[in-house]
């Protein structure tokens, strides 16, 4: 399977400031795509990147996909309290669908 | 609304008791997947479904079964063979979400306490 491994572990901000989040993977990829957990819910697709694009916008979040490193990262500008939350990035490559242990963000208000 | 519906939300089992956690889908998506969490941590793949009748295991399936006979339904059953079954549910499905790509929809979790 396809497991994307995201960096850092746990990120804490302040309320205004931009997040950056990775995600790293090993194998070839069709997509990628981030996810939202807020505590004790279920996750919540917020983009999908296809292999052949490098950025795309959705709102505040920005990703960016280089797949000669293998790579992704999200960005999430003028960052909110209710953006705390864990992300998690997910690697479309066939249907065994696995995740990393995902980032924790906290934003101070 | 489409959706997915997860029951119980809490549930408290006894050790050596089977249960069984429910997970129904009206998104008519063909796959299926459970995953479980325990704190702090990320998501296991317990089992997952292409298709109706078909099913594998993920990367934790010892102590735990499922059956797929409709397209709707995937439960998932908490063995007593399971040794550390405390932890938090996610019932997903996989389906169509805009220019063809596929994408996750997650239901809202079980949350299964041994005593």
């Amino acid at each position: 399977s396809q497991q994307g491994e995201e960096d850092p572990q746990a990120l804490s901000i302040q309320e205004g400031e931009n997040a950056t989040m990775n995600c790293s993977y090993k194998t070839s990829i069709n997509n990628l795509q981030w996810y939202r957990q807020n505590s004790g819910r279920g996750l919540v697709h917020l983009i999908l990147i296809r292999s052949n694009e490098r950025e795309k916008h959705s709102g505040r979040l920005r990703v960016t996909l280089d797949t000669s490193k293998k790579s992704s990262s999200l960005l999430i500008t003028a960052s909110r309290a209710a953006d705390t939350a864990s992300y998690f990035c997910l690697c479309g490559s066939n249907y065994k669908l696995t995740f990393g242990k995902g980032t924790l963000l906290t934003v101070n208000p | 609304d489409g959706g997915i519906t997860q029951s119980p939300k809490y549930l408290f089992r006894k050790e050596g008791q089977n249960v069984t956690l429910s997970c129904e889908q009206n998104l008519n998506h063909d796959a299926m997947y459970w995953y479980r969490q325990d704190p702090g941590q990320g998501l296991r793949l317990i089992y997952y479904s292409q298709i109706v009748n078909d099913f594998q295991k993920g990367d934790i399936a010892e102590g735990y079964s499922v059956s797929r006979e409709k397209k709707e339904s995937f439960p998932l059953t908490v063995t007593s063979a399971q040794k550390n079954p405390t932890a938090f549910y996610l019932c997903a499905s996989l389906g169509e979400r805009g220019a063809g790509a596929n994408v996750l929809t997650f239901g809202a979790g079980s949350r299964l306490t041994v005593l």
